[in-house]
């Protein structure tokens, strides 16, 4: 079964950091892009990141460009998003999808989403 | 950036209803373009890509249409299950955006 699940949601401050994680299961790894998605409560999606299968190519959304960098290791199967300066319009859901293919850049797969609050 | 509008924002059916949902895009996007449901503090699950093709194993009322900047989302006969928030994405070019999204409830 295709699965991702997050981890590495917390509580941090204003101005601080935290990397989520994202693990993959049930596809090959190295051939699917990897995009991350944000809900503020009671918000819509939002769209955050996206790294190519080989982790040469990475797109940011222009909210978190410059703060935010998103990672791979098809090694342990993970995608990683490593957040920094944290503001307060950041607490969100944080959800990892798996991207259907080069052509289909949608997400297919989703996890549980992992939280991420900001407290200023 | 392409921006996403979705109408209405909300809507009240009843079971057995036909409903409708559209989705404009402020540019061109072909047929760029997915749809998701979303059901209270769930993920969201992929319904629809290419404007108009189904998922494996997404019900046969669901159907997609539209291409360039107007698409649309219909549900032939409301299932109490269809209850949800609805989105539409595009993926034509970065930043990938959505729309506001569609809340569909019982009457």
């Amino acid at each position: 079964e295709v699965q991702v699940s997050e981890s590495g949601g917390g509580l941090v401050q204003a101005g601080g950091s935290l990397r989520l994680s994202c693990a993959a299961s049930g596809f090959t790894f190295s051939s699917f892009a990897m995009s991350w998605v944000r809900q503020a409560p009671g918000m819509g999606l939002e769209w955050v990141s996206h790294i190519s299968g080989s982790g040469a190519a990475t797109f940011y959304a222009d909210s978190v460009q410059g703060r935010f960098t998103i990672s791979r290791d098809n090694s342990k199967n993970t995608v990683y998003l490593q957040m920094n300066s944290l503001r307060a319009e950041d607490t969100a859901l944080y959800y990892c999808a798996k991207v259907r293919s080069q052509l289909y850049t949608y997400m297919d797969v989703w996890g549980q989403g992992t939280t991420v609050t900001v407290s200023s | 950036d392409i921006q996403m509008t979705q109408s209405p924002s909300s809507l009240s059916a009843s079971v057995g209803d036909r409903v409708t949902i559209t989705c404009r895009a402020s540019q061109g996007i072909s047929i760029w373009l997915a749809w998701y449901q979303q059901k209270p503090e769930k993920a969201p699950k992929s319904l629809i890509y290419g404007a108009s093709t189904l998922e494996s194993g997404v019900p046969s009322r669901f159907s997609g249409s539209g291409s360039g900047t107007d698409f649309t989302l219909t549900i032939s006969s409301l299932q109490p299950e269809d209850f949800a928030t609805y989105y539409c994405q595009q993926y034509d070019s970065y930043p990938l955006t959505f729309g506001g999204g569609t809340k569909v409830e019982i009457k």
